[in-house]
């Protein structure tokens, strides 16, 4: 059991907005940078935000970021079929020294 | 343009040892920490750990702790992962991943190594 909880799926139709939420607790999301990774089936993950906000070079406005205390959320517009994925937040825990992933959410666009 | 290049796939035998390379090609990655992430088939992202540029200073996962080494060649730009005492549960995709600045943003990663444990 992941201590970054994320919901395990999510959907919605082309065109639309979608959020994923990334719960955490003080030792990890409050107090640390959190990132987000694309996963595609048979391929590397890949860095969408790190920073809780910030974009690495290549990626789309589409995709941003955002954290409220314990909470950090990806959010995702103009939802095309290519954004079909498994979504994972990361963030280091303090407390126990390690880089935690939340357990990912797998978005469906239908 | 850096890549992250790792070895090929393994098949070992419960009880064994496996090591894996990750190489960068295009440039260095000598002044960069590297992370060791793994997948398991129909699971999540699992951090592993965590290598320093000068390979002097790791940080292991606890779960890990005891059974895993990482180490580095800075001469030949190449990461290492060793895990001991394999069972059927690390079966799992092994990544390689480049650290540029906050502990968890990983922005660079290798394009993984199927290591699969069976008898």
């Amino acid at each position: 059991q992941s201590v970054l909880t994320q919901p395990p799926s999510m959907s919605a139709a082309p065109g639309q907005t979608v959020s994923i939420s990334c719960s955490g607790g003080t030792s990890n999301v409050e107090s640390n940078f959190v990132s987000w990774y694309q996963h595609l089936p048979g391929g590397a993950p890949k860095l969408l935000i790190y920073d809780d906000d910030k974009r690495p070079s290549g990626i789309p406005d589409r995709f941003s970021g955002s954290k409220s205390d314990t909470t950090a959320t990806l959010g995702i517009t103009g939802l095309q079929t290519g954004d079909e994925a498994e979504y994972y937040c990361g963030s280091w825990d303090s407390s126990l020294r390690a880089v935690l992933f939340g357990g990912g959410t797998k978005l469906t666009v239908l | 343009q850096m890549q992250l290049v790792q070895s090929g796939p393994e098949l070992r035998r419960p009880g064994a040892s496996v090591k894996v390379s990750c190489k960068a090609s295009g440039n260095t990655f000598s002044s960069n920490y590297v992370h060791w992430v793994r997948q398991a088939p129909g699971q999540g992202l699992e951090w592993m750990g965590i290598i320093n540029p000068s390979g002097a200073t790791t940080t292991y996962a606890r779960k890990f702790q005891g059974r895993v080494t990482m180490t580095r060649d800075t001469s030949t730009s190449s990461v290492y992962l060793q895990l001991t005492g394999l069972t059927s549960d690390d079966t799992a995709v092994y990544y390689c991943a480049r650290k540029p600045t906050s502990a968890a943003t990983l922005d660079l990663w290798g394009q993984g190594t199927l290591v699969s444990v069976t008898s």
